[in-house]
């Protein structure tokens, strides 16, 4: 099956730094790549949609300053939350869509990346 | 935002029980998937059903869909106590569209 990696697993970072998460698809090439973020016990909210070769797509309120995604290749998205704070500290997760039957899609996800803001 | 609720939020039974947890959403969906999320870690991908089909079964795994009632369900037969984690529906519209996560169940099998 698609294989969808993310580097780092854990990263604990200051107060205004900034910080890139990576994701990437091992087996197959992506040419769209999702950005989830999910706080401890809930749901996962869609931060934006990433294509290869153009600007991202960001949902309602996700600020695309702060958030900056980069998807350089069919294989590789970056995230990089720029200025980070203690509330962005959040689980982060990709997913990579793979076409499946009858033009429905199916999501692969990443083992997700725990950012901690001290 | 999130398109579906579902429910119950939390679940708790003994190995061997079954398990079934229901999604309903809110606008109309190409396709409906089920993941499966043990704490700390990614998603897993476990069943897609179209909205031309009514079941569909994954080993312990079976899934129902009934678009007129805009509801799905998952049922987990025979527990195990590795069955643990939170799963999640998530619902697809047009070809290529994004995924619309609910909010989750979580399922805790006892030994």
């Amino acid at each position: 099956g698609a294989v969808v990696s993310q580097h780092p697993s854990r990263v604990i970072c200051k107060s205004g730094t900034s910080v890139k998460i990576e994701c990437r698809s091992l087996d197959f090439q992506a040419t769209t790549m999702f950005w989830y973020r999910q706080f401890p016990k809930q749901s996962l909210m869609l931060m934006a949609t990433s294509n290869e070769g153009s600007k991202a797509t960001y949902e309602q309120g996700v600020e695309k300053d702060k958030f900056l995604i980069n998807h350089a290749s069919l294989t590789l998205s970056t995230l990089t939350v720029t200025s980070a704070h203690p509330e962005d500290s959040s689980f982060y997760i990709c997913s990579a869509r793979v076409p499946g039957l009858a033009g429905s899609y199916e999501q692969y996800f990443g083992p997700g990346t725990r950012l901690t803001v001290t | 935002s999130q398109q579906g609720e579902e429910d119950p939020q939390a679940l708790s039974i003994q190995e061997g029980e079954n398990a079934t947890m229901n999604c309903s959403y809110k606008t109309s969906i190409n396709n409906l998937q089920w993941y499966r999320q043990n704490s700390g870690r990614g998603l897993v991908h476990l069943i897609l059903i179209r909205s031309n089909e009514r079941e569909k079964h994954s080993g312990r795994l079976r899934v129902t869909l009934d678009t007129s009632k805009k509801s799905s369900s998952l049922l987990i037969t025979a527990s195990r106590a590795a069955d643990t984690a939170s799963y999640f529906c998530a619902t697809g519209g047009a070809a290529g569209n994004k995924l619309t996560f609910g909010g989750g169940t979580r399922v805790l099998v006892k030994p």
